[in-house]
C-alpha cells in the first residue's frame, strides 16, 4: 500500500521564478494538506483541500495557490519566488471527517538562489 | 503568543537515562493532542496521541492536562535510536489543520 508520495525531492530555483510540487495521497485519503517547514522550525500549515476545494488556509501570501484534482492528488504552486521561500515542503493526506491518521509524505526540498 | 509552544532544547542525555518534554498550548478548544518525531531531514511521523488520562507505549508515556493546556511526553532508558526532533502537535476543534511546535531536539549520548 502506497503511503504519500510527493515529487520532486528537491529543487533548486531563481529568485521570481515559479514552482509545482506534486502530492500523490495515501490509498484511502481524500484530503490533502500542505505544510511549510523553515529549518529549525515546526512545518507551517499552508491550505487543505477536499473534493477539490481549498477548505482551509494558514497565514500565507495568495503567491502560494493550490489545486485538487478528481483522483485527489494535488498540487501547490508558489509564483514569484523569494529567497525566505527556501523551506522543506510537506503534503500530508488523510481521510476527511476524520482528526486521525495523517501520513505525511517526504517531503520536497526547495531551495530559492 | 505561539499556538504551540515547546522548548528547542538541544537536549543532550545519556544512554539509559529519562527524558521529559513539556509543551503548551493556547487555544483551548483543541480537541486533539499528538507527539510527533523527526529525523533528520525526513517527514514528520506520528510516535503517539495523547490523551487526559495518560497513555504508554513501551518506554514512552505521554500525558495531557486540559485545565493547564499541558502535554508531556517522558522517555524512558532512552537508546541512541531515540536521537531525533520531537514535536508536540494539536488538532484544532471542529478543523482538520494540524498546528506544530517548534520541536525539542534530542540528543542521546553513548
Amino acid at each position: 500500500d502506497a503511503g504519500v508520495t510527493q515529487s520532486p525531492t528537491h529543487l533548486i530555483k531563481t529568485r521570481g521564478q515559479q514552482v509545482t510540487l506534486r502530492c500523490s495521497p495515501k490509498s484511502g485519503h481524500d484530503t490533502v494538506s500542505w505544510y511549510q517547514q523553515a529549518l529549525g522550525q515546526g512545518p507551517q500549515f499552508i491550505f487543505q483541500y477536499y473534493e477539490e476545494e481549498e477548505r482551509q488556509r494558514g497565514n500565507f501570501p495568495d503567491r502560494f495557490s493550490g489545486h485538487q484534482f478528481p483522483n485527489y492528488s494535488s498540487e501547490l504552486n508558489v509564483n514569484a519566488l523569494l529567497l525566505g521561500d527556501s523551506a522543506l515542503y510537506l503534503c500530508a493526506s488523510s481521510w476527511a471527517g476524520v482528526g486521525y491518521g495523517y501520513t505525511f509524505g517526504s517531503g520536497t526540498r526547495l531551495t530559492v538562489v | 503568543r505561539k499556538e504551540v509552544e515547546q522548548d528547542p532544547g538541544p537536549f543532550n542525555v545519556p544512554e539509559g537515562a529519562t527524558v521529559a518534554f513539556n509543551c503548551t498550548y493556547s487555544n483551548s478548544a483543541s480537541q486533539s493532542f499528538f507527539w510527533y518525531r523527526q529525523d533528520c531531514r525526513k517527514e514528520p511521523k506520528l510516535l503517539m496521541s495523547v490523551y487526559s488520562s495518560g497513555n504508554e507505549d513501551g518506554r514512552f508515556t505521554a500525558q495531557l492536562n486540559r485545565a493547564s493546556q499541558y502535554i508531556s511526553l517522558l522517555i524512558r532508558d532512552s537508546k541512541l535510536s531515540d536521537s531525533a526532533t520531537y514535536l508536540c502537535v494539536v488538532l484544532g476543534f471542529g478543523n482538520e489543520k494540524l498546528t506544530f511546535g517548534t520541536g525539542t531536539r534530542l540528543t542521546i549520548i553513548p
